[in-house]
């Protein structure tokens, strides 16, 4: 089975703009989470998609958005990105969601200049 | 929020020596789950475990689901070279949120 897949790998953008982020869970996966990782703060959730619903969120600012379609697979996007918004992006897939065990993909790079 | 309070921030050892690392939070927990990252890529499940006092060995890799449930260990007994990485403890509350700890890095020394 082939695994979690994020697209782009790596993405250099300035502040300002926006960004587009797409994550390609196991196949048979319905639910998709988001995480922000930086040197700072470690591994921050997002949110989580289920179903093409939003089941879960964490702490950001509206900027940070998200959808899932029909095939499960999600998209992230940032708007108005800022210098601080630098991290690597990480989503990971799981069968069931709330109770199953979430396995990763390789995440974007984003550098915000 | 709930917080995951993991120790040590990090380790370097000697090849061939065991390691062990925790996370312990104030609040309880129905998951546990460990990961290892290697630099530039994602976390990789190292042990999922899902009931208070589960066991799980992988290989050279022991956890244990701590009878609290507010806890939980890693052990890596004979450690290698390729066990460098950075570990995560996460824990998996009752409203499905996974919370990471802030990793353990690990160094081994040939």
């Amino acid at each position: 089975k082939a695994g979690v897949t994020q697209t782009p790998r790596y993405l250099i953008k300035t502040r300002g703009q926006q960004v587009t982020l797409s994550c390609s869970p196991i196949s048979g996966h319905r639910s998709v989470s988001w995480y922000q990782q930086t040197p700072g703060q470690g591994l921050q959730f997002l949110f989580e998609y289920f179903s093409e619903t939003q089941r879960n969120k964490g702490n950001f600012p509206g900027r940070f958005s998200g959808r899932q379609f029909s095939n499960s697979r999600s998209e992230m996007n940032v708007s108005t990105l800022e210098l601080g918004d630098s991290a690597l992006y990480l989503c990971a897939s799981s069968n069931r969601g709330r109770a199953d065990t979430q396995y990763f993909g390789p995440g974007t790079r984003l550098t915000v200049l | 929020g709930q917080q995951l309070n993991q120790s040590p921030q990090s380790m370097f050892i000697q090849e061939g020596e065991d390691v062990s690392m925790n996370c312990t939070s104030s609040s309880i927990f129905n998951t546990w789950l460990w990961y290892k990252q290697d630099p530039g890529e994602g976390p990789v499940l190292l042990i999922a475990l899902y009931k208070a006092g589960e066991l799980t060995s992988n290989g050279r890799l022991t956890a244990q689901f701590g009878i609290t449930r507010k806890d939980s260990f890693l052990n890596i007994s004979a450690s290698i070279p390729s066990d460098v990485g950075i570990y995560f403890c996460a824990g998996r509350n009752n409203t499905g949120k996974l919370i990471f700890g802030q990793g353990t890095t690990l160094q081994v020394k040939p």
